[in-house]
């Protein structure tokens, strides 16, 4: 099975900066990549994702970024919020893509 | 929809007993996974079905654990005997196809203490 390098493992931004989290991969199917956000005592919920085709998405406060050629995709949270405290992973589709892969997480703290 | 509902959310037992973990996911999902979370692997897909069918079990650790799915609205997990290294939250999650373009809906996990 393939590795998923996640960084930073924890991350602690002031209100209303700007919170970057990396995702690197070896190899992959063709399919959609995620980023899953985790509040604790919940599950993983899918916070955004992105074609393999496509640079960029954003939506509203989240943008991911993606280099296919680098093998690498990132999630960027512009003015980060208290509320957005939480563990984010990403994930990469492997096998016939139904199958995910996940990092090992990294845990945000925003500080008010 | 009630989302993905998994029981017990919390279990302790004893190291050799029989653990069975319930799910069941959301109606019309084709695919239902088996995640397990620790902090020192993170996220590990331990199985996953399509239409009530086992297609990858091979993140599954040993013989000690087995899953099954019989109808499209429930599916088990079961470790027996149980050791102190299977703790941890496991979690059930279910989707549509694509998985990649609907996304995972995760339950809430079930926390699983062997002592």
């Amino acid at each position: 099975q393939q590795q998923v390098k996640q960084s930073p493992q924890s991350l602690i931004v002031q209100k209303g900066g700007i919170s970057i989290i990396n995702c690197a991969y070896e190899n992959t199917a063709f399919d959609y990549f995620p980023w899953y956000q985790q509040f604790p005592g919940k599950g993983p919920a899918l916070l955004i994702a992105i074609r393999p085709d496509v640079s960029e998405k954003k939506e509203g406060r989240f943008t991911i970024s993606f280099n296919k050629s680098a093998k690498q995709f990132s999630l960027h949270i512009m003015d980060s919020q208290p509320g957005d405290s939480a563990t984010y992973f990403c994930a990469v589709p492997q096998g016939g893509s139904e199958k995910l892969v996940f990092g090992k997480g990294t845990k945000l703290t925003v500080n008010p | 929809d009630a989302g993905v509902i998994q029981s017990p959310r919390h279990e302790v037992t004893e190291m050799g007993q029989e653990v069975t973990l319930r799910c069941k996911p959301i109606s019309g999902h084709d695919y239902l996974f088996w995640y397990r979370q620790t902090m020192m692997r993170g996220l590990e897909l331990l199985i996953y079905f399509n239409n009530n069918v086992p297609i990858d079990d091979s993140g599954m650790p040993e013989d000690r654990f087995s899953a099954k799915m019989p109808n499209a609205s429930f599916s088990t997990l079961k470790i027996q005997p149980s050791e102190p290294r299977d703790s941890a939250v496991y979690f059930c999650a279910s989707s549509h196809w694509p998985p990649g373009l609907y996304g995972y809906t995760f339950g809430s996990g079930t926390r699983l203490t062997v002592v």
